[in-house]
């Protein structure tokens, strides 16, 4: 149990295209999703916060017009990057988070990652 | 913002223990200890987590020091298969915060 995936694994887009990266929560439902990036040979980087039904909360520096993020429902959040330009190719990862009842703090579970190149 | 001190890498023999530290000297009471690890190119995948009592797992082992300003993950028998980049994290929030962590490999 506790399956996230993420589509397209791999995409190659020209410079100016926009690209959908989907983030499913396979079986179970996530009111809190996570959009992060990641540089070759660098940590992950939490770029925003979001929470189904409502606005992304983006972290300083990311900017909310050129990362679209959309949670529309309890197992699905996109992550779109627009007008992608070569510095936009990265590692981007989902994590989907599991509300149970009675704990501290809810788990986590991340997708196997999209890797994004811009030509 | 990560609250953790890793060292960037590490080596480990397989069928070793491998021990893995981390220092969190900022932690606070409600904040719990996480590992993550990822290997190359995938996402990362859940290890353990504590908050001040040792935890033991079918994958790893996690001792807290009574102070909890640091903690050790230890892989009691490594195998190649354990290579890879290993988190610590200090969780207050739902959010995880990721640091450098350390690059682990096990060698034949």
């Amino acid at each position: 149990g506790a399956v996230v995936s993420q589509h397209p694994s791999r995409v190659i887009c020209k410079s100016g295209t926009s690209v959908k990266i989907e983030c499913r929560s396979l079986d179970f439902q996530a009111t809190t999703m996570f959009w992060y990036r990641q540089f070759p040979k660098q940590s992950l980087m939490l770029m925003a916060t979001s929470n189904e039904g409502s606005k992304a909360t983006y972290e300083q520096g990311v900017e909310k017009d050129k990362f679209l993020i959309n949670h529309a429902s309890l197992t699905l959040s996109t992550l779109t990057v627009t007008s992608a330009h070569p510095e936009d190719s990265s590692f981007y990862i989902c994590s989907a988070m599991y509300v149970s009842g009675g704990r501290s703090y809810n788990e986590q579970f991340f997708g196997p990652g999209t890797r994004l190149t811009v030509l | 913002d990560a609250k953790t001190t890793q060292p960037p890498s590490m080596d480990c023999a397989e069928g070793r223990a491998a021990n893995l530290p981390c220092n969190h000297s900022t932690i606070s009471g409600n904040e719990y200890v996480y590992w993550y690890r990822q290997i190359h190119s995938q996402g990362p995948q859940y290890i353990i987590h504590g908050l001040k009592n040792n935890e033991t797992n079918e994958m790893a082992s996690l001792i807290i020091t009574e102070d909890r300003k640091s903690s050790t993950l230890i892989l009691p028998h490594a195998t190649l298969r354990d290579t890879a980049v290993y988190y610590c994290i200090v969780r207050g929030t739902d959010d995880m915060r990721f640091g450098a962590g350390t690059r682990l490999t096990v060698k034949p």
